[in-house]
């Protein structure tokens, strides 16, 4: 099955620096990558996603980029702000029955924007 | 509208019995998920609803583990003897076809 390693496990930035997590996956199968943010005791909510036909998608402060070839994608945050702080999850999927249904998760980047 | 519920939000139960957990989906959401999240770990798939079917049901981690749905609605996520192993936040999401995934609060569930 799909196996997704996530980098780093914690991450510390000041405000206002770029934050970067990668994610590599290993089933080349694999082609919708969602990222989820979940700060402390709330539920996951996504923020980002990107489809394998495409190698970039930005969304103001936050970008995504997928290498297809290298089976890794990472999330970028410019201008981090301290209401970024969260646990950041990405997750990898493939496209079954009519549905990406089955994501797999990376275990978690703790991001911590420092005032 | 309303998004996704889940009932009880915290769960204390003694090791050996049973537990049932309710997910309330998004209204007109075909697709409906179970994720187990135990503490510092990520989401960890159980098992996917399409309507009342499930077809994909390979994340249950064992036999005592079980789900239904009902009426293209409610899920039940019920966990049978169970184990300090089992203790974790139970999250239910549902989405449209291919859709975003929305997250329920998730239920803590803690067996002493």
């Amino acid at each position: 099955g799909e196996n997704v390693e996530q980098h780093p496990s914690t991450l510390s930035v000041q405000e206002g620096d770029s934050a970067v997590i990668k994610c590599t996956y290993s089933d080349s199968a694999s082609n919708y990558f969602p990222w989820y943010k979940q700060e402390l005791g709330k539920r996951p909510q996504l923020i980002i996603d990107i489809r394998s036909n495409v190698g970039e998608k930005k969304d103001q402060r936050i970008a995504v980029t997928l290498n297809k070839t290298a089976k890794h994608f990472s999330l970028h945050i410019t201008e981090t702000q301290p209401e970024d702080s969260a646990v950041y999850f990405c997750a990898a999927s493939m496209y079954v029955r009519g549905s990406n249904y089955k994501l797999t998760f990376g275990k978690g980047t703790l991001l911590t924007v420092n005032p | 509208g309303a998004g996704v519920s889940q009932s009880p939000s915290n769960k204390v139960t003694e090791k050996g019995k049973d537990v049932e957990l309710r997910c309330d989906p998004i209204s007109g959401h075909t697709a409906l998920y179970w994720y187990r999240q135990r503490l510092g770990q990520g989401l960890e798939f159980l098992i996917y609803f399409q309507g009342n079917s499930a077809p994909d049901k390979s994340g249950l981690p064992s036999d005592r583990f079980s789900a239904e749905r009902t009426g293209e609605s409610v899920s039940t996520l019920t966990i049978q003897r169970t184990q300090q192993e089992d203790s974790a936040v139970y999250l239910c999401a549902s989405s449209f076809l291919r859709g975003e995934q929305f997250f329920g609060p998730g239920t803590r569930l803690t067996v002493l």
